[in-house]
Protein backbone atom coordinates (compact mmCIF):
# COMPACT_ATOMS: atom_id res chain seq x y z
CA UNK A 1 0.00 0.00 0.00
CA UNK A 2 1.35 3.50 -0.97
CA UNK A 3 2.07 5.59 2.49
CA UNK A 4 2.00 9.02 2.62
CA UNK A 5 3.36 10.27 6.43
CA UNK A 6 3.23 13.52 8.26
CA UNK A 7 5.78 13.94 10.62
CA UNK A 8 3.77 16.73 12.59
CA UNK A 9 0.02 15.44 13.83
CA UNK A 10 -0.22 18.44 16.06
CA UNK A 11 1.71 21.17 16.13
CA UNK A 12 0.84 24.77 18.31
CA UNK A 13 3.10 27.76 17.13
CA UNK A 14 3.54 31.33 18.07
CA UNK A 15 2.52 34.33 15.57
CA UNK A 16 5.89 34.97 13.68
CA UNK A 17 7.12 31.75 14.19
CA UNK A 18 9.34 29.84 10.76
CA UNK A 19 6.73 26.63 10.65
CA UNK A 20 7.94 23.62 8.74
CA UNK A 21 5.49 20.67 7.86
CA UNK A 22 7.11 17.88 6.67
CA UNK A 23 5.63 14.81 4.51
CA UNK A 24 6.93 11.85 2.95
CA UNK A 25 5.83 8.78 0.51
CA UNK A 26 6.83 5.89 0.07
CA UNK A 27 6.18 5.28 -4.07
CA UNK A 28 8.17 6.69 -5.91
CA UNK A 29 5.30 9.49 -6.93
CA UNK A 30 5.91 12.26 -9.30
CA UNK A 31 3.47 14.68 -8.01
CA UNK A 32 3.09 15.62 -4.11
CA UNK A 33 0.66 18.51 -3.14
CA UNK A 34 -0.11 20.61 -0.35
CA UNK A 35 -3.96 21.24 0.79
CA UNK A 36 -5.43 22.79 4.00
CA UNK A 37 -8.83 21.61 5.50
CA UNK A 38 -11.37 24.45 6.81
CA UNK A 39 -14.84 24.27 7.85
CA UNK A 40 -16.82 25.92 5.47
CA UNK A 41 -14.04 26.19 2.56
CA UNK A 42 -12.93 22.40 1.97
CA UNK A 43 -9.68 21.54 0.71
CA UNK A 44 -7.88 24.24 -0.98
CA UNK A 45 -4.33 23.43 -2.83
CA UNK A 46 -1.45 25.13 -1.67
CA UNK A 47 1.40 24.21 -3.59
CA UNK A 48 2.09 20.99 -5.91
CA UNK A 49 5.16 19.64 -7.37
CA UNK A 50 5.42 17.25 -10.26
CA UNK A 51 9.15 16.79 -9.80
CA UNK A 52 12.43 17.22 -7.61
CA UNK A 53 13.00 20.87 -7.41
CA UNK A 54 9.78 21.68 -9.04
CA UNK A 55 7.17 23.56 -7.80
CA UNK A 56 3.63 25.22 -8.60
CA UNK A 57 1.45 27.51 -7.00
CA UNK A 58 -2.18 26.14 -6.55
CA UNK A 59 -4.88 28.35 -5.36
CA UNK A 60 -3.85 29.39 -2.04
CA UNK A 61 -0.01 29.80 -2.02
CA UNK A 62 0.46 33.76 -0.31
CA UNK A 63 2.26 33.39 2.70
CA UNK A 64 3.45 29.70 2.47
CA UNK A 65 6.39 28.25 0.73
CA UNK A 66 7.70 24.66 -0.55
CA UNK A 67 10.71 22.54 -1.09
CA UNK A 68 10.99 19.41 -2.76
CA UNK A 69 14.93 17.99 -2.89
CA UNK A 70 14.29 14.41 -2.77
CA UNK A 71 11.75 12.94 -4.76
CA UNK A 72 9.77 11.59 -1.83
CA UNK A 73 9.78 14.33 0.98
CA UNK A 74 7.82 17.42 -0.21
CA UNK A 75 7.85 20.58 2.89
CA UNK A 76 5.63 23.37 3.63
CA UNK A 77 7.58 26.40 5.25
CA UNK A 78 4.76 28.59 6.77
CA UNK A 79 7.45 32.04 6.70
CA UNK A 80 6.21 33.82 9.51
CA UNK A 81 3.21 32.17 10.70
CA UNK A 82 -0.37 33.91 11.25
CA UNK A 83 -3.36 33.35 13.30
CA UNK A 84 -4.87 32.96 9.89
CA UNK A 85 -3.04 30.26 9.00
CA UNK A 86 -4.39 27.70 12.15
CA UNK A 87 -6.17 24.88 9.95
CA UNK A 88 -5.43 20.94 9.13
CA UNK A 89 -2.67 20.68 6.58
CA UNK A 90 -2.88 17.59 4.14
CA UNK A 91 0.03 16.04 1.80
CA UNK A 92 -0.88 13.70 -0.58
CA UNK A 93 0.80 12.24 -3.66
CA UNK A 94 0.06 10.51 -6.89
CA UNK A 95 2.19 8.46 -9.77
CA UNK A 96 1.08 10.55 -13.08
CA UNK A 97 -0.49 13.74 -13.91
CA UNK A 98 -1.80 12.27 -17.07
CA UNK A 99 -2.77 8.99 -16.56
CA UNK A 100 -6.73 8.75 -16.01
CA UNK A 101 -6.31 5.59 -13.49
CA UNK A 102 -4.10 7.51 -11.45
CA UNK A 103 -5.60 7.53 -7.67
CA UNK A 104 -3.98 10.53 -5.81
CA UNK A 105 -2.80 9.48 -2.07
CA UNK A 106 -3.54 11.30 1.31
CA UNK A 107 -1.21 11.42 4.49
CA UNK A 108 -3.00 11.66 7.83
CA UNK A 109 -3.05 15.23 7.91
CA UNK A 110 -1.36 17.85 10.41
CA UNK A 111 -3.37 20.51 13.11
CA UNK A 112 -1.65 23.62 13.01
CA UNK A 113 -2.54 25.83 15.58
CA UNK A 114 -1.52 29.31 15.66
CA UNK A 115 -1.42 31.34 18.66
CA UNK B 1 -14.07 27.07 -13.69
CA UNK B 2 -14.31 23.75 -13.06
CA UNK B 3 -16.82 23.22 -9.69
CA UNK B 4 -17.95 20.39 -7.63
CA UNK B 5 -21.02 20.22 -5.58
CA UNK B 6 -22.34 17.61 -3.49
CA UNK B 7 -25.63 16.86 -1.93
CA UNK B 8 -26.84 16.41 0.78
CA UNK B 9 -24.52 18.18 2.68
CA UNK B 10 -25.33 15.62 5.35
CA UNK B 11 -27.66 12.61 5.98
CA UNK B 12 -28.69 10.20 9.12
CA UNK B 13 -29.66 6.60 8.20
CA UNK B 14 -30.53 3.93 10.12
CA UNK B 15 -28.47 0.57 9.95
CA UNK B 16 -28.96 -1.29 7.23
CA UNK B 17 -30.49 0.89 4.58
CA UNK B 18 -29.31 1.35 1.56
CA UNK B 19 -28.38 5.16 0.38
CA UNK B 20 -27.39 7.02 -2.65
CA UNK B 21 -24.81 10.25 -2.18
CA UNK B 22 -24.78 12.53 -4.84
CA UNK B 23 -22.16 14.46 -7.04
CA UNK B 24 -22.48 17.00 -9.22
CA UNK B 25 -19.55 18.78 -11.63
CA UNK B 26 -19.55 21.76 -13.88
CA UNK B 27 -16.70 20.80 -16.59
CA UNK B 28 -17.36 17.05 -18.36
CA UNK B 29 -13.79 17.34 -19.52
CA UNK B 30 -11.85 15.28 -16.85
CA UNK B 31 -9.41 12.49 -16.44
CA UNK B 32 -11.17 10.84 -13.61
CA UNK B 33 -13.42 10.95 -10.63
CA UNK B 34 -12.85 10.07 -7.24
CA UNK B 35 -14.69 9.31 -4.25
CA UNK B 36 -13.34 9.59 -0.59
CA UNK B 37 -14.41 9.10 3.11
CA UNK B 38 -12.92 11.36 5.82
CA UNK B 39 -12.90 10.20 9.44
CA UNK B 40 -13.09 12.75 12.25
CA UNK B 41 -9.52 14.37 12.49
CA UNK B 42 -8.23 11.94 9.69
CA UNK B 43 -6.80 12.19 6.10
CA UNK B 44 -8.68 10.89 3.06
CA UNK B 45 -8.73 7.72 2.19
CA UNK B 46 -9.71 6.91 -1.28
CA UNK B 47 -12.51 4.50 -2.55
CA UNK B 48 -13.36 4.18 -5.65
CA UNK B 49 -11.70 6.15 -8.64
CA UNK B 50 -13.68 6.29 -12.20
CA UNK B 51 -11.85 6.88 -15.34
CA UNK B 52 -13.10 9.03 -17.71
CA UNK B 53 -14.03 6.07 -20.09
CA UNK B 54 -15.86 4.28 -17.42
CA UNK B 55 -19.36 4.28 -15.87
CA UNK B 56 -19.08 2.75 -12.87
CA UNK B 57 -16.97 1.33 -10.32
CA UNK B 58 -17.75 -1.08 -7.26
CA UNK B 59 -15.71 -2.06 -4.09
CA UNK B 60 -17.65 -4.50 -1.63
CA UNK B 61 -20.83 -2.48 -0.89
CA UNK B 62 -19.80 0.71 -2.58
CA UNK B 63 -21.19 1.31 -6.21
CA UNK B 64 -19.77 3.96 -7.75
CA UNK B 65 -21.38 5.95 -11.47
CA UNK B 66 -20.02 8.25 -13.94
CA UNK B 67 -22.25 10.35 -16.40
CA UNK B 68 -19.80 13.17 -17.67
CA UNK B 69 -22.18 14.04 -20.13
CA UNK B 70 -24.86 15.17 -17.31
CA UNK B 71 -21.99 16.14 -15.23
CA UNK B 72 -23.24 13.95 -12.47
CA UNK B 73 -21.49 10.89 -10.06
CA UNK B 74 -23.23 8.87 -7.32
CA UNK B 75 -21.98 6.68 -4.73
CA UNK B 76 -24.65 4.12 -3.26
CA UNK B 77 -23.62 1.76 -0.34
CA UNK B 78 -25.36 -1.06 0.42
CA UNK B 79 -26.54 -2.26 3.85
CA UNK B 80 -25.52 0.31 5.70
CA UNK B 81 -23.49 0.04 8.89
CA UNK B 82 -22.50 2.67 11.87
CA UNK B 83 -18.76 2.28 10.83
CA UNK B 84 -19.66 3.82 7.80
CA UNK B 85 -20.27 6.92 9.01
CA UNK B 86 -17.71 9.53 7.89
CA UNK B 87 -17.47 12.12 5.18
CA UNK B 88 -17.49 11.20 1.99
CA UNK B 89 -15.99 13.47 -0.79
CA UNK B 90 -16.17 13.59 -4.15
CA UNK B 91 -13.35 14.90 -6.40
CA UNK B 92 -12.51 15.27 -10.25
CA UNK B 93 -9.24 15.95 -11.71
CA UNK B 94 -10.26 18.29 -14.49
CA UNK B 95 -8.12 17.24 -18.17
CA UNK B 96 -7.37 21.12 -19.09
CA UNK B 97 -5.23 21.69 -16.38
CA UNK B 98 -2.45 19.44 -17.29
CA UNK B 99 -4.04 16.77 -14.29
CA UNK B 100 -2.58 18.31 -11.39
CA UNK B 101 -5.25 20.07 -9.86
CA UNK B 102 -8.03 18.10 -8.27
CA UNK B 103 -11.35 19.69 -7.74
CA UNK B 104 -12.94 18.55 -4.42
CA UNK B 105 -16.65 19.00 -3.61
CA UNK B 106 -17.16 20.08 -0.24
CA UNK B 107 -18.44 16.73 1.19
CA UNK B 108 -21.55 14.61 2.86
CA UNK B 109 -21.68 14.34 6.10
CA UNK B 110 -23.30 10.36 6.90
CA UNK B 111 -24.30 9.16 10.24
CA UNK B 112 -25.38 6.05 10.36
CA UNK B 113 -27.34 5.14 13.35
CA UNK B 114 -27.22 1.48 15.01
Amino acid sequence: DVKVTQSSRYLVKRTGEKVFLECVQDMDHENMFWYRQDPGLGLRLIYFSYDVKMKEKGDIPEGYSVSREKKERFSLILESASTNQTSMYLCASSLRAWDSGNTIYFGEGSWLTVV
Amino acid sequence: KQEVTQIPAALSVPEGENLVLNCSFTDSAIYNLQWFRQDPGKGLTSLLLIQSSQREQTSGRLNASLDKSSGRSTLYIAASQPGDSATYLCAVRPSGTGGFKTIFGAGTRLFVKA
